[in-house]
């Protein structure tokens, strides 16, 4: 499977404080992507970052990249109760996407 | 710019029925994917359509799941017949162009919630 993985599997934080999400893949990527889930919803996707970019920022969202490692981070700064959702990093293998089992976070007010 | 468009929400059958899901892209959007999501667990890829040519279809159970794209806009998802393993969210998504090194956005429907009894 050239699933990877994330971690941690749940995280669990209050109002204001960060969330940092990890994800780490097996293969050589093009781009990593962000996307977020609401319980019951489709995917929204909230960032790209390049193969050959090391960091990117979206509004309160921070993404890394570290190829050497193979492994990506995302971080939520100054969260909300909105924010309370499943992210999911997904890297392309191919022509496709393969997206890894996600970190569920819920962010208490 | 309405979103993609997947129906039914919701369904409950028993083992070994038919079902069949529906899934109108964004306009204009070339590629097409069907994802089955398990509960607790990130999508898995079953097709990709580019227009209405198949793309990869190396995950589609193909003893069971058939999936075409008429036209190449609109595309149903069938599984005949149903297995308990098939309960999860079928999720459609379109994307502008194809995979690859500039691998696109992807546009998520809300998806299908099949529940098999």
């Amino acid at each position: 499977s050239q699933q990877g993985e994330e971690d941690p599997q749940a995280l669990s934080i209050q109002e204001g404080e960060n969330a940092t999400m990890n994800c780490s893949y097996k293969t050589s990527i093009n781009n990593l992507q962000w996307y977020r889930q609401n319980s019951g919803r489709g995917l929204v996707h909230l960032i790209l970052i390049r193969s050959n970019e090391r960091e990117k920022h979206s509004g309160r969202l921070r993404v890394t990249l570290d190829t050497s490692k193979k492994s990506s981070s995302l971080l939520i700064t100054a969260s909300r109760a909105a924010d309370t959702a499943s992210y999911f990093c997904a890297h392309n293998y191919g022509q496709n996407f393969v997206f890894g089992p996600g970190t569920r976070l819920s962010v208490l007010p | 710019e309405a979103g993609v468009a997947q129906s039914p929400r919701y369904k409950i059958i028993e083992k070994r029925q038919s079902v069949a899901f529906w899934c109108n892209p964004i306009s204009g959007h070339a590629t097409l994917y069907w994802y089955q999501q398990i509960l607790g667990q990130g999508p898995k890829l079953l097709i990709q359509f580019q227009n209405n040519g198949v793309v990869d279809d190396s995950q589609l159970p193909k003893d069971r799941f058939s999936a075409e794209r008429l036209k190449g806009v609109d595309s149903t998802l069938k599984i005949q017949p149903a297995k308990l393993e098939d309960s999860a969210v079928y999720l459609c998504a379109s994307s502008l162009a194809r995979g690859g090194a500039k691998t696109p956005m992807q546009y998520f429907g809300p998806g299908t919630r099949l529940t098999v009894l």
